[in-house]
């Protein structure tokens, strides 16, 4: 049963549209991650919070933003969606060095 | 800063046989090392995690992962392949007090019948 959700799983959408990816935990977790994730490629890490009203970029530039204003929900935003966003975006929370726990990503097609 | 270099990208093995997944680490402290397996449209599932406790470390699904500082590597072992093991397997690190993780490129698994 997954503690991690995310949501869409999939989406399609059209060049230049404001799209919101959205993920929320219910574990608790102080720490949530972003993480872009190409085929054969590694994970990218773009964002992450070590908790409410604490934002940092990751490892890849990326022109999306994200919030933290509530501990268990951490959305990213595309103000204008490219092609060259698309990707499978992954989300996940830590508490501690436990590791993490991934959400089910989603999928996005910029057409 | 740390980084992690997993060897092959594809290891294909029979039901039964060894699965061993190679992976090396580059860090300037002590790290943190992590196996993570991907199946198909879902998101990543820890398998093990070392974290400076006992350098063999036994995980889900009958995997483990022996730490060794002399070769800076954490490879994955299973002594007896099933077929739900086809996936995509990725390791990881931090270190200790950055909770960030690095991950390799990841390695795709099958098994043959």
């Amino acid at each position: 049963e997954a503690d991690i959700y995310q949501t869409p799983r999939y989406l399609v959408i059209g060049t230049g549209k404001k799209i919101t990816l959205e993920c929320s935990q219910t574990m608790g977790h102080d720490k949530m991650y972003w993480y872009q994730q190409d085929p054969g490629m590694e994970l990218h890490l773009i964002h992450y919070s070590y908790g409410v009203n604490s934002t940092e970029k990751g490892d890849l530039s990326s022109e999306s933003t994200v919030s933290r204003i509530r501990t268990e929900h951490f959305p990213l935003t595309l103000e204008s969606a490219r092609p060259s966003h698309t990707s499978q975006y992954l989300c996940a929370s830590s508490l501690g060095a436990n590791g993490y726990t991934f959400g089910s990503g989603t999928r996005l097609t910029v057409v | 800063a740390q980084s992690v270099t997993q060897l092959g990208s594809h290891v294909s093995v029979s039901e039964g046989a060894l699965v061993l997944l190679r992976c090396n680490y580059s860090s300037s402290v002590p790290p943190y090392l992590f196996w993570y397996v991907q199946y198909p449209n879902q998101g990543l599932q820890l398998l093990l995690k070392y974290t400076s406790a006992a350098t063999l470390v036994k995980g889900i699904n009958g995997f483990e992962a022996e730490f060794k500082k002399s070769e800076t590597s954490f490879h994955l072992t299973k002594p007896s392949a099933h077929m739900s093991d086809a996936a995509e397997y990725f390791c990881a690190v931090s270190a200790p007090g950055d909770y960030k993780l690095s991950f390799g490129a990841g390695t795709t698994v099958t098994v043959r019948a």
